[in-house]
């Protein structure tokens, strides 16, 4: 069974400090992979997604994500961040189908300090 | 274009009690889901539709009902409310066209069930 784990529960960075949050998937087969924000009382907002070619994948917000085949992991990264990066952010994986059904990770939440 | 647009946005239910959350999507896609979200369990699958009159049962799907008479619209019932569904509820569509693929979240419904 595919499943999606997100170490890190919670994680502090101050502001201008660079963030990587990781994620690992257990799966089959190569899955499509994605990353997603949820800023306090809204819902969820794509980041950036990996389906192939280029494993350095760009997204909004200035954030990246490298996908590891080797790992399993497609951990996401900012180099600088800014006090409204303070949010939850979710990794999810699926299989390379039309098939929507996602398993997401359990989410980090990041703090920023001043 | 509103994408996905969940009512409402806020519940109060008592135990035993019975209402629906609205979902309705104005992209035309096929796919609908409906996702309940905890934490430190990130996000859930309850039931899912493929089209108009086709639904299937998700991961959690006790406790809920849906139906699917119409592309745009995709309810959630609850049929008896309990203090074990306090969660938020997201509705989602989703595309797979080449490189056009992933979730659209509507803003969430937060149930709280006393």
């Amino acid at each position: 069974a595919q499943s999606v784990t997100q170490p890190d529960i919670h994680i502090t960075v101050s502001e201008g400090a660079s963030l990587e949050l990781r994620c690992n998937y257990s799966y089959g087969a190569t899955p499509y992979l994605f990353w997603y924000v949820q800023s306090p009382g809204q819902g969820l907002q794509l980041l950036l997604k990996y389906f192939s070619g280029d494993t350095l994948v760009q997204g909004i917000k200035g954030f990246e994500a490298e996908f590891k085949r080797s790992q399993s992991s497609f951990n996401l990264r900012k180099p600088s961040v800014h006090w409204s990066d303070a949010a939850e952010y979710f990794c999810a994986v699926g299989p390379r189908s039309n098939d929507y059904k996602l398993s997401f990770g359990a989410g980090t939440t990041v703090t920023v300090r001043a | 274009n509103a994408g996905v647009t969940q009512t409402p946005k806020f519940q109060v239910l008592k135990t035993g009690q019975s209402m629906t959350l609205q979902c309705a999507q104005d992209m035309n896609h096929e796919y609908m889901s409906w996702y309940r979200q905890d934490p430190g369990m990130g996000l859930r699958l309850i039931h899912y539709s493929v089209g108009a009159g086709i639904t299937d049962q998700g991961e959690v799907p006790n406790g809920y009902n849906v139906s699917r008479s119409t592309t745009e619209d995709f309810p959630l019932r609850l049929l008896s409310a309990a203090p074990s569904q306090t969660s938020v509820y997201f509705c989602a569509t989703w595309i797979w066209q080449g490189r056009d693929y992933g979730y659209t979240f509507g803003s969430g419904t937060r149930l709280t069930v006393v």
